[in-house]
């Protein structure tokens, strides 16, 4: 859905560097979900926020990886001191309100590559 | 529950004929249900939904079948395009899950000129 912008599309990283993903949802909503997906693989929860809390993240490895949903701005994947294991590509989607029945809108994912 | 590490099943079909896409799920508690589709270098797109009320639900070209009773989902395509070429993945939802999507392994379907 054109309404969840990522940013950026691409994002190079060397070994040990820090990589931030953003998350702007669509306008109105307030829940925030990250996902992570492999070439030729499905899509893998890592983290479910909402304005300034963190509902989930048992999908998020403990080290390295932190998310933050700040009231006012994007959403913050940040992954620090990357490795070549940590390359995928990283989805964000939002929703309007909490709860199953809810429908999620995708953006269009950060292409990470750690050299 | 989730499927990492496995390389992506195909569905390869012609023009003009009718795809279905199956999907099976791990939560009996689950009562939501989405289809996405993924284009090469894009994010899920929203297809068509079903709640656990129901068993079918029809869209434009689309259809949902919901079988609880052996936790299965489809998704038929008729008169598939070209267009429709894509990485189509199935995805749960539950209050025990936490109100988080949970996605399948997808299937890839190849739409043959």
């Amino acid at each position: 859905n054109a309404g969840v912008m990522q940013n950026p599309r691409h994002l190079v990283r060397r070994r040990g560097q820090e990589a931030r993903l953003r998350c702007s949802p669509v306008k109105g909503h307030s829940h925030v979900y990250w996902y992570r997906q492999l070439p030729e693989e499905g899509l893998k929860f890592m983290v479910y926020l909402q304005k300034e809390n963190i509902i989930d993240e048992s999908g998020m490895p403990k080290e390295r990886f932190s998310a933050e949903f700040p009231k006012e701005g994007p959403s913050i994947l940040r992954i620090q001191q990357v490795v070549r294991g940590d390359s995928a590509a990283y989805f964000c989607a939002s929703s309007n309100k909490r709860g199953s029945n809810t429908e999620a809108f995708f953006g269009q994912g950060t292409r990470l590559t750690v050299v | 529950g989730e499927n990492v590490g496995l390389h992506l099943p195909t569905l390869s079909v012609q023009e003009g004929d009718n795809s279905i896409i199956n999907c099976a799920y791990s939560n009996s508690a689950s009562d939501y249900f989405i289809w996405y589709k993924q284009e090469s270098g894009k994010g899920p797109q929203f297809i068509i939904d079903i709640r656990s009320n129901m068993d079918k639900r029809q869209g434009q070209r689309v259809t949902v079948l919901l079988n609880k009773t052996v936790k299965h989902l489809s998704l038929q395509i008729a008169a598939t395009q070209p267009g429709d070429s894509a990485v189509y993945f199935c995805a749960e939802n539950s209050m025990e899950y936490g109100n988080k999507l949970v996605f399948g392994a997808g299937t890839i379907l190849r739409v043959k000129s």
